[in-house]
């Protein structure tokens, strides 16, 4: 049973619009959220975080936004630019006392068209 | 080193062979992290270690994989007796501590034939 759910495979942007990347989550445990952007033969790249107790975290282009009740969280990323071009995987964790590693979804594989 | 580095990067090893894969962190940090990666997936958990000590082997799928850090540092994953559903990318990640956010390895394609 997948606990971090990334339902769109792949999603299509134009260069300088806002790219939306969504992500549910089932286990209500989690409490910690991150984002990781990943180029072709390059390991994954940390990107964003955000903890339980908010709502919302920026940085620069990238926010990510927090609806526990929802158990889902979204990556906003304005404007977009070619170089944001890449698969981009959200991952969980339980920050004390649970398991030790991540929690990662399937990605999306964003692609901004000039 | 300035990142994570992971040796090789490419791996061919005929069903039955045993592989090493090798984590070189960065300077410092305590923790490391090893993850498996199928094509069209997201990385999974596979063992953890702070330092030396080997704390989580949860993630690793069947005793023909085991891990080691025998002085806190290097990590080495090794599969013995590889069979086809082992083909994967092989991620280590390391960070300072536990709850930092993981800086991860090129990773290791391994293909077994």
């Amino acid at each position: 049973d997948q606990q971090v759910k990334q339902n769109s495979p792949s999603l299509s942007v134009q260069e300088g619009r806002i790219s939306i990347l969504n992500c549910d989550y089932t286990n209500s445990m989690f409490d910690y959220f991150l984002w990781y952007k990943k180029y072709p033969a390059e390991g994954p790249t940390f990107l964003i975080s955000i903890s339980s107790i908010k709502d919302k975290n920026e940085d620069g282009r990238f926010t990510v936004f927090l609806n526990k009740s929802a158990k889902h969280l979204s990556l906003h990323i304005v404007p977009s630019q070619p170089g944001d071009s890449a698969v981009y995987f959200c991952a969980a964790r339980v920050l004390e006392g649970g398991a030790d590693g991540l929690t990662f979804g399937k990605g999306t594989h964003l692609i901004i068209q000039p | 080193g300035a990142g994570v580095s992971q040796s090789p990067r490419y791996k061919v090893a005929k069903r039955g062979q045993d592989v090493a894969l090798r984590c070189d962190p960065i300077s410092g940090h305590v923790s490391l992290f090893w993850y498996q990666q199928a094509l069209g997936q997201g990385p999974e958990f596979l063992t953890y270690f702070q330092n030396e000590a080997q704390l989580d082997k949860s993630g690793l799928p069947s005793d023909r994989f085991f891990a080691e850090r025998p002085e806190g540092s290097v990590s080495t994953l090794k599969i013995q007796r590889t069979q086809q559903e082992d083909s994967a990318v092989y991620l280590c990640a390391s960070s300072f501590i536990r709850r930092d956010e993981a800086f991860f390895g090129q990773g290791t394609r391994l293909t077994v034939v």
